[in-house]
Protein backbone atom coordinates (compact mmCIF):
# COMPACT_ATOMS: atom_id res chain seq x y z
CA UNK A 1 0.00 0.00 0.00
CA UNK A 2 1.75 2.65 -1.37
CA UNK A 3 0.65 5.67 0.83
CA UNK A 4 3.19 8.24 -0.83
CA UNK A 5 2.97 8.11 -4.50
CA UNK A 6 5.38 9.27 -7.02
CA UNK A 7 4.09 8.35 -10.25
CA UNK A 8 6.77 9.93 -12.43
CA UNK A 9 10.24 7.34 -12.32
CA UNK A 10 11.89 9.88 -14.52
CA UNK A 11 12.01 13.73 -15.52
CA UNK A 12 14.33 15.39 -18.55
CA UNK A 13 14.43 19.24 -18.18
CA UNK A 14 16.95 21.09 -20.10
CA UNK A 15 19.35 23.24 -17.75
CA UNK A 16 17.89 26.85 -17.17
CA UNK A 17 14.40 25.31 -17.36
CA UNK A 18 11.80 24.76 -14.57
CA UNK A 19 11.72 21.14 -12.76
CA UNK A 20 8.75 19.83 -11.21
CA UNK A 21 8.76 17.02 -9.53
CA UNK A 22 5.17 15.78 -8.25
CA UNK A 23 3.88 13.81 -5.24
CA UNK A 24 0.31 12.42 -3.90
CA UNK A 25 -0.16 11.08 -1.00
CA UNK A 26 -3.46 8.75 0.80
CA UNK A 27 -2.93 9.37 4.36
CA UNK A 28 -4.42 12.39 5.74
CA UNK A 29 -2.94 11.68 8.96
CA UNK A 30 0.27 13.41 7.27
CA UNK A 31 1.12 16.50 8.28
CA UNK A 32 4.64 17.32 8.11
CA UNK A 33 6.18 16.39 4.39
CA UNK A 34 9.88 16.77 2.72
CA UNK A 35 12.45 16.17 0.24
CA UNK A 36 15.19 14.28 -0.12
CA UNK A 37 17.78 14.21 -2.98
CA UNK A 38 20.05 11.39 -3.57
CA UNK A 39 23.01 11.19 -5.85
CA UNK A 40 24.82 7.38 -6.80
CA UNK A 41 26.75 5.46 -4.38
CA UNK A 42 25.86 8.26 -0.99
CA UNK A 43 22.70 8.66 1.04
CA UNK A 44 19.69 10.53 0.89
CA UNK A 45 19.96 14.56 1.57
CA UNK A 46 17.39 16.46 3.37
CA UNK A 47 16.24 19.23 0.25
CA UNK A 48 13.28 21.21 1.87
CA UNK A 49 10.49 20.63 4.12
CA UNK A 50 7.02 21.87 4.42
CA UNK A 51 4.26 21.98 7.34
CA UNK A 52 0.61 21.27 6.47
CA UNK A 53 -0.03 24.32 7.99
CA UNK A 54 1.41 26.05 5.04
CA UNK A 55 0.74 25.56 1.14
CA UNK A 56 4.32 26.80 0.19
CA UNK A 57 7.93 26.81 1.61
CA UNK A 58 11.10 28.09 -0.40
CA UNK A 59 14.55 27.90 -0.16
CA UNK A 60 16.46 29.10 -2.66
CA UNK A 61 15.84 27.72 -6.05
CA UNK A 62 13.67 24.82 -4.69
CA UNK A 63 9.73 25.82 -3.73
CA UNK A 64 7.37 22.93 -2.18
CA UNK A 65 3.92 23.30 -3.04
CA UNK A 66 1.31 21.56 -0.97
CA UNK A 67 -2.26 21.25 -1.95
CA UNK A 68 -4.14 19.59 1.16
CA UNK A 69 -7.38 19.17 -0.66
CA UNK A 70 -5.59 17.17 -3.83
CA UNK A 71 -3.18 15.69 -1.10
CA UNK A 72 -0.86 16.66 -3.41
CA UNK A 73 2.64 18.27 -2.84
CA UNK A 74 5.12 19.48 -5.95
CA UNK A 75 8.83 20.22 -5.77
CA UNK A 76 9.77 23.16 -8.30
CA UNK A 77 13.53 23.96 -9.23
CA UNK A 78 14.52 27.07 -11.04
CA UNK A 79 16.55 27.66 -13.13
CA UNK A 80 17.72 23.35 -12.96
CA UNK A 81 21.52 23.18 -12.90
CA UNK A 82 23.09 19.71 -14.01
CA UNK A 83 24.15 19.18 -10.69
CA UNK A 84 20.26 18.65 -9.56
CA UNK A 85 20.93 15.55 -11.29
CA UNK A 86 19.42 12.85 -8.67
CA UNK A 87 17.17 10.80 -7.52
CA UNK A 88 14.38 12.90 -5.64
CA UNK A 89 12.61 11.15 -2.67
CA UNK A 90 8.82 12.61 -1.20
CA UNK A 91 8.47 12.19 2.14
CA UNK A 92 5.51 12.55 4.45
CA UNK A 93 4.78 11.85 8.19
CA UNK A 94 2.11 11.77 10.54
CA UNK A 95 0.96 14.07 13.36
CA UNK A 96 1.83 13.32 17.03
CA UNK A 97 5.59 13.15 17.57
CA UNK A 98 7.45 10.07 17.47
CA UNK A 99 6.26 8.98 13.91
CA UNK A 100 7.67 6.88 11.02
CA UNK A 101 8.60 8.42 8.07
CA UNK A 102 6.86 7.15 4.63
CA UNK A 103 8.95 7.83 1.48
CA UNK A 104 8.11 7.60 -2.13
CA UNK A 105 9.82 5.47 -4.66
CA UNK A 106 11.74 8.37 -6.15
CA UNK A 107 11.73 10.04 -9.69
CA UNK A 108 15.02 10.38 -11.19
CA UNK A 109 15.69 14.27 -12.75
CA UNK A 110 18.36 14.36 -15.51
CA UNK A 111 19.23 18.30 -16.03
CA UNK A 112 20.69 18.61 -19.74
CA UNK A 113 23.20 20.74 -20.35
CA UNK B 1 28.93 14.30 4.72
CA UNK B 2 26.07 13.84 6.82
CA UNK B 3 28.22 12.44 10.03
CA UNK B 4 26.70 9.22 10.27
CA UNK B 5 28.53 5.95 9.69
CA UNK B 6 27.78 3.18 8.61
CA UNK B 7 29.71 -0.14 8.16
CA UNK B 8 30.57 -1.91 5.64
CA UNK B 9 30.09 -0.55 2.87
CA UNK B 10 29.49 -3.70 0.81
CA UNK B 11 28.46 -7.25 2.00
CA UNK B 12 28.09 -10.40 0.63
CA UNK B 13 27.06 -13.85 1.94
CA UNK B 14 25.13 -16.56 1.44
CA UNK B 15 21.51 -17.72 2.16
CA UNK B 16 20.79 -18.63 5.75
CA UNK B 17 23.42 -17.16 7.10
CA UNK B 18 23.31 -14.05 9.96
CA UNK B 19 25.14 -10.45 9.44
CA UNK B 20 25.21 -7.47 11.86
CA UNK B 21 25.52 -4.05 10.31
CA UNK B 22 26.29 -1.13 12.07
CA UNK B 23 25.56 2.68 12.60
CA UNK B 24 26.99 5.71 13.95
CA UNK B 25 24.85 8.38 14.41
CA UNK B 26 25.64 12.33 14.24
CA UNK B 27 27.07 13.58 17.30
CA UNK B 28 24.27 14.73 19.58
CA UNK B 29 21.43 12.91 17.84
CA UNK B 30 19.51 10.53 19.92
CA UNK B 31 17.47 8.80 17.32
CA UNK B 32 18.31 6.20 14.63
CA UNK B 33 16.18 5.08 12.15
CA UNK B 34 16.75 1.99 9.64
CA UNK B 35 15.82 1.89 5.94
CA UNK B 36 16.11 -0.82 3.56
CA UNK B 37 16.11 0.16 -0.39
CA UNK B 38 15.34 -3.11 -2.50
CA UNK B 39 16.19 -2.49 -6.71
CA UNK B 40 13.33 -0.04 -7.63
CA UNK B 41 11.71 0.57 -4.67
CA UNK B 42 11.73 3.52 -2.49
CA UNK B 43 13.18 3.73 1.04
CA UNK B 44 10.89 1.10 3.12
CA UNK B 45 11.03 2.14 6.48
CA UNK B 46 12.07 -0.95 9.14
CA UNK B 47 12.96 0.60 12.37
CA UNK B 48 13.42 3.84 14.62
CA UNK B 49 15.35 4.24 18.06
CA UNK B 50 15.49 6.84 20.48
CA UNK B 51 18.10 6.83 23.27
CA UNK B 52 18.31 3.35 23.49
CA UNK B 53 14.33 2.29 23.00
CA UNK B 54 12.35 1.34 20.07
CA UNK B 55 9.69 4.21 19.25
CA UNK B 56 8.37 3.10 15.79
CA UNK B 57 8.59 -0.04 13.93
CA UNK B 58 7.66 -0.14 10.29
CA UNK B 59 7.67 -3.30 7.88
CA UNK B 60 10.57 -5.18 9.68
CA UNK B 61 10.57 -9.01 8.96
CA UNK B 62 10.69 -11.13 12.17
CA UNK B 63 14.41 -12.40 10.98
CA UNK B 64 15.37 -8.84 11.18
CA UNK B 65 16.26 -7.84 14.63
CA UNK B 66 17.77 -3.97 15.69
CA UNK B 67 19.11 -2.24 19.00
CA UNK B 68 20.62 1.33 20.27
CA UNK B 69 23.16 0.93 22.45
CA UNK B 70 23.89 3.45 25.51
CA UNK B 71 27.27 5.10 23.31
CA UNK B 72 23.78 5.66 21.05
CA UNK B 73 25.20 3.53 18.17
CA UNK B 74 23.43 1.08 16.69
CA UNK B 75 22.90 -2.60 15.23
CA UNK B 76 20.72 -4.22 12.41
CA UNK B 77 20.28 -8.17 12.84
CA UNK B 78 19.66 -9.89 9.60
CA UNK B 79 19.13 -13.69 9.86
CA UNK B 80 18.16 -16.45 7.94
CA UNK B 81 18.91 -14.57 4.94
CA UNK B 82 17.20 -15.06 1.60
CA UNK B 83 18.01 -14.03 -1.91
CA UNK B 84 15.65 -11.03 -1.40
CA UNK B 85 16.91 -9.54 1.45
CA UNK B 86 19.77 -8.46 -0.78
CA UNK B 87 19.07 -4.46 -0.83
CA UNK B 88 20.64 -1.12 0.27
CA UNK B 89 20.44 -0.67 3.84
CA UNK B 90 20.30 3.28 5.16
CA UNK B 91 20.55 4.54 8.66
CA UNK B 92 19.53 8.16 9.33
CA UNK B 93 20.13 9.88 12.77
CA UNK B 94 18.53 13.17 13.67
CA UNK B 95 18.18 14.90 16.85
CA UNK B 96 15.12 14.28 18.25
CA UNK B 97 12.30 11.52 17.31
CA UNK B 98 9.93 13.96 16.04
CA UNK B 99 9.83 14.05 12.12
CA UNK B 100 12.62 16.66 11.87
CA UNK B 101 15.36 16.26 9.33
CA UNK B 102 16.87 12.99 9.38
CA UNK B 103 20.83 12.87 8.18
CA UNK B 104 21.40 9.64 6.19
CA UNK B 105 24.67 7.28 6.19
CA UNK B 106 26.20 6.21 2.87
CA UNK B 107 24.32 2.78 3.41
CA UNK B 108 25.17 -0.61 3.75
CA UNK B 109 24.95 -2.94 0.18
CA UNK B 110 24.28 -6.45 1.22
CA UNK B 111 24.64 -9.15 -1.66
CA UNK B 112 22.80 -12.26 -0.58
CA UNK B 113 23.74 -15.05 -3.00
Amino acid sequence: DQQVKQNSPSLSVQEGRISILNCDYTNSMFDYFLWYKKYPAEGPTFLISISSIKDKNEDGRFTVFLNKSAKHLSLHIVPSQPGDSAVYFCAASEAGGYQKVTFGIGTKLQVIP
Amino acid sequence: DSGVTQTPKHLITATGQRVTLRCSPRSGDLSVYWYQQSLDQGLQFLIQYYNGEERAKGNILERFSAQQFPDLHSELNLSSLELGDSALYFCASSSSGVADTQYFGPGTRLTVL
